[in-house]
């Protein structure tokens, strides 16, 4: 089974904290995703990378970076929490091309 | 960009029903999938469909990927209390790494 593992579920930190958000995958996948998910505002993508050391943009950047040091692993960064960061946060990966999107449980961040 | 329009936002039945839910889409879609998110998780992957005409099932669940490329359907037949949870729509067009997400569907079912 795809195993996408995200390392916490739950977080709370205070406005202008550092964030690292860590995800990894078993499943050799070359695509991985942040996403964000906010009531009545359904999946925003964040950032994507298809490689290593690669990364895109997503739908909503602004506030985030992202790392991609190794192919299983992929980190989301908020430089400078605020409270309109508070969401839920969830990784994915897939093969590259058409195949399906694998998620992680999620890591729910509350930023006070 | 893309955009999917799922419906309903929200659905009340009694276990035992049989549930419908769509996805229409502006523009080609190349790939549909369906995904179930309990409260608390993350989405799981129910069905993918790839062609388009094409019927696929998961145990009570069925999916269609439409003639026109531009929309999906996700049947769920003889309803039961696990199947409670949210159910998103994903479609993928030109590109190969991005997925439009519908808002979802919740789903609740009445013991």
């Amino acid at each position: 089974d795809v195993k996408v593992t995200q390392s916490s579920r739950y977080l709370v930190k205070r406005t202008g904290e550092k964030v690292f958000l860590e995800c990894v995958q078993d499943m050799d996948h070359e695509n991985m995703f942040w996403y964000r998910q906010d009531p009545g505002l359904g999946l925003r993508l964040i950032y994507f990378s298809y490689d290593v050391k690669m990364k895109e943009k997503g739908d909503i950047p602004e506030g985030y970076s992202v790392s991609r040091e190794k192919k299983e692993r992929f980190s989301l960064i908020l430089e400078s929490a605020s409270t309109n960061q508070t969401s839920m946060y969830l990784c994915a990966s897939s093969f590259r091309g058409p195949g399906e999107l694998f998620f992680g449980e999620g890591s729910r961040l509350t930023v006070l | 960009g893309q955009q999917l329009n799922q419906s309903p936002q929200s659905m009340f039945i009694q276990e035992g029903e049989d549930v419908s839910m769509n996805c229409t889409s502006s523009s080609i879609f190349n790939t549909w999938l369906w995904y179930k998110q309990d409260p608390g998780e993350g989405p799981v992957l129910l069905i993918a469909l790839y062609k388009a005409g094409e019927l696929t099932s998961n145990g009570r669940l069925t999916a269609q990927f439409g003639i026109t490329r531009k929309d999906s359907f996700l049947n769920i037949s003889a309803s039961i209390p696990s199947d409670v949870g949210i159910y998103f729509c994903a479609g993928r067009g030109g590109s190969n790494y991005k997925l439009t997400f519908g808002k979802g569907t919740l789903l609740t079912v009445n013991p």
